[in-house]
């Protein structure tokens, strides 16, 4: 079957570093996902990585391993507003995304 | 990016009655539209998916007469929840993809459907 593995709850200092991990094994692979949501809104989008290394977008920064089948976020200077859920998502071979339940950052001051 | 609307953002509806929920891509057409459900603490799960003109393809457990898609524009998709029962309260997402496999999925900012 195809799984999707990240922590459920993390907690972090505001102004910290935090890595979110995923790792994945999926039937094919066409790309990873890593998306933010608030508490009782939608998805938004964060990164996207086809190929291994890192991919850096202001604070944030995503990495992917597909020997390994793992991906990291990486969340620098951590702020308030940053308490979220992050999901992880991964394009199998039919390109359907297949979804991670989510890792809830919770930030304390 | 590109911006997909849903409407309402939340309802709440009597058991046995039924609910159509709106998707709306508003500055793109989007060929392929994606419906999701999203229970509390859980991850998105995909419902079905649909292509602008073709019956919508459901995933496996969910009841194609009781969720019901209509898609019959590029712009527009509809999914009517009919005789809503309380374990269908739920977070509903829609997304919408311009192309091909390879594009994006935008997300619409999602329906909080409560039925009581």
């Amino acid at each position: 079957g195809q799984n999707i593995d990240q922590p459920t709850e993390m907690t972090a200092t505001e102004g910290a570093i935090v890595q979110i991990n995923c790792t994945y094994q999926t039937s094919g692979f066409n790309g990873l996902f890593w998306y933010q949501q608030h508490a009782g809104e939608a998805p938004t989008f964060l990164s996207y990585n086809v190929l291994d290394g890192l991919e850096e977008k202001g604070r944030f920064s995503s990495f992917l391993s597909r020997s390994k089948g793992y991906s990291y976020l990486l969340l620098k200077e951590l702020q308030m507003k940053d308490s979220a859920s992050y999901l992880c998502a991964v394009k199998d071979s039919n390109y359907q995304l297949i979804w991670g339940a989510g890792t809830k950052l919770i930030i304390k001051p | 990016g590109a911006v997909v609307s849903q409407h309402p953002s939340w309802v709440i509806c009597k058991s046995g009655t039924s609910v159509k929920i709106e998707c709306r891509s508003l500055d793109f057409q989007a060929t392929t539209m994606f419906w999701y459900r999203q229970f509390p603490k859980q991850s998105l799960m995909l419902m079905a998916t649909s292509n602008e003109g073709s019956k919508a393809t459901y995933e496996q457990g969910v009841e194609k007469d009781k969720f019901l898609i209509n898609h019959a524009s590029l712009t527009l998709s509809t999914l009517t929840v009919t005789s809503a029962h309380p374990e269908d309260s739920s977070f509903y997402i829609c997304s919408g993809r311009e192309g091909g496999v390879d594009y994006e999925q935008y997300f619409g900012p999602g329906t909080r459907l409560t039925v009581t």
